[in-house]
């Protein structure tokens, strides 16, 4: 079993939806959460990070976490064709840990 | 992407050859990372290196080398490159091994 796991997808919604994007994972001494996002042929590039427990919201991004589920979640109101991506979650314990990173959900956002 | 600059973005080699990718940083960031992306396995890290000429390993590090003489530049050696090793590989940067990692465009290598 993966330390994070996330679901490849391909996720499909019309535009206009609300997306939900999720990460499970094992390891209950993760404390820093991040959100990349990774365009076709692209690096990825940070979206959300955060911090312990609880939300952040940046315009029509949120990212949620919930460490007693080990359950995290990015959300996008209003979606865009432009969102349509490949979205990645990340995480670490903190100290000299690396990042451990999920696979990746594929995004299409159908205009 | 800005100050971070891998070289080349595209690379064809035969088996058996040794290959060298550059990370070239402006952002004087201390920690660099190699990564390769593949299909169906997301981002694995090859090495990583916390000062110049401080590396250490990844999950993925055999075949493998890098090097760091300068802060701004970090390479990855294939020994002797084999088929496996066709991928997509990522150079990143941070201030912190925790968070705010920013990634290069990729070089996408391809042994044949």
């Amino acid at each position: 079993q993966k330390e994070v796991e996330q679901d490849p997808g391909p996720l499909s919604v019309p535009e206009g939806a609300i997306v939900s994007l999720n990460c499970t994972y094992s390891n209950s001494a993760f404390q820093y959460f991040m959100w990349y996002r990774q365009y076709s042929r692209k690096g990825p590039e940070l979206l959300m990070y955060t911090y312990s427990s609880g939300n952040k919201e940046d315009g029509r991004f949120t990212a949620q976490v919930d460490k007693s589920s080990k359950y995290i979640s990015l959300f996008i109101r209003d979606s865009q064709p432009s969102d349509s991506a490949t979205y990645l979650c990340a995480m670490s314990e903190g100290g000299n840990y690396q990042l451990i990173w999920g696979a990746g959900t594929k995004l299409i956002i159908k205009p | 992407d800005a100050g971070i600059t891998q070289s080349p973005r595209h690379k064809v080699t035969e088996t058996g050859t040794p290959v060298t990718l550059r990370c070239h940083q402006t952002e004087n960031h201390r920690y660099m990372y190699w990564y390769r992306q593949d299909p169906g396995h997301g981002l694995r890290l090859i090495h990583y290196s916390y000062g110049v000429k401080d590396t250490d390993k990844g999950e993925v590090s055999d075949g493998y080398s890098v090097s760091r003489s300068k802060t701004e530049d970090f390479l990855l050696t294939l020994e002797s490159a084999t088929s496996s090793q066709t991928s997509v590989y990522f150079c990143a940067i941070s201030d912190s091994v925790n968070y705010g990692y920013t990634f290069g465009s990729g070089t996408r290598l391809t042994v044949v």
